[in-house]
């Protein structure tokens, strides 16, 4: 089975803060890919960033960087500089090649504030 | 607009009424997946198409639940006597996946969602 465990429910943070959101995963499968998306209060979820299990390179898109490491099954999600427009819920995703391959696992959520 | 719509965006109904939804997917995506999102929780995953075909139902989905996706354009969720416990957001999601792919790690297009308040 598979499962996907974000720790913090909340943060609070001051715009242009650095803010690190964690994401540990389970999973048996060797292939599967990790998706971070984000729900503003319009509701609509957005894509933000995909990794596969097979590259823990870590990289940095724009204000975005993500840390994944297989060795702990986790898969952090950083955002730089953070904006008052960053503040949604963010939600981190598990998709595996075995069994239900379509279907993308998600946790709970973490509810990030920006505040000016 | 070339996105994921759902209608309505909002629906509010009586414990034991049928209600339907209606979600359009990106015109060329050949997937089609329901998902379920209660208070401070994280979309569940209900049911998926692939075209016409609905190849996977969710054991959350109960035999209230129908879902179809005629033609393999758009897709309609139905409720039938609903329940307090139906109270949620019903996403849509819509991806493209080659044929003879398995479509792990395919990008999933979320639209708006279906609010659904039953009193």
């Amino acid at each position: 089975a598979q499962k996907v465990t974000q720790a913090q429910t909340e943060i609070s943070v001051v715009e242009k803060e650095d803010v690190t959101l964690d994401c540990v995963y389970e999973t048996r499968d060797t292939t599967y890919y990790l998706f971070w998306y984000k729900q503003p209060p319009s509701g609509e979820l957005v894509f933000l960033i995909r990794r596969n299990s097979f590259d823990e390179q870590n990289e940095i898109s724009g204000r975005y960087s993500w840390n994944f490491q297989k060795s702990t099954s986790s898969f952090n999600f950083t955002i730089t500089a953070s904006q008052v427009v960053d503040s949604a819920v963010y939600f981190c995703a598990l998709q595996t090649s075995g069994g239900s391959n379509y279907k993308l696992t998600f946790g709970k959520g973490t509810l990030l504030t920006v505040n000016p | 607009d070339t996105g994921v719509s759902q209608d309505p965006r909002h629906k509010i109904t009586k414990r034991g009424q049928n209600v339907t939804f209606r979600c359009d997917p990106i015109s060329e995506h050949n997937r089609l997946y329901w998902y379920r999102q209660t208070l401070g929780q994280g979309p569940e995953f209900l049911t998926y198409f692939q075209n016409e075909a609905q190849l996977e139902k969710s054991r959350l989905l109960s035999d209230r639940f129908s879902a179809e996706r005629p033609k393999g354009s758009f897709s309609t969720l139905e409720i039938q006597r609903t329940e307090q416990g139906d109270s949620a957001m019903y996403l849509c999601a819509s991806s493209f996946t080659l044929l003879g792919l398995a479509g792990v790690g395919d990008e999933q297009f979320f639209g708006p969602g279906t609010r659904l308040t039953v009193l």
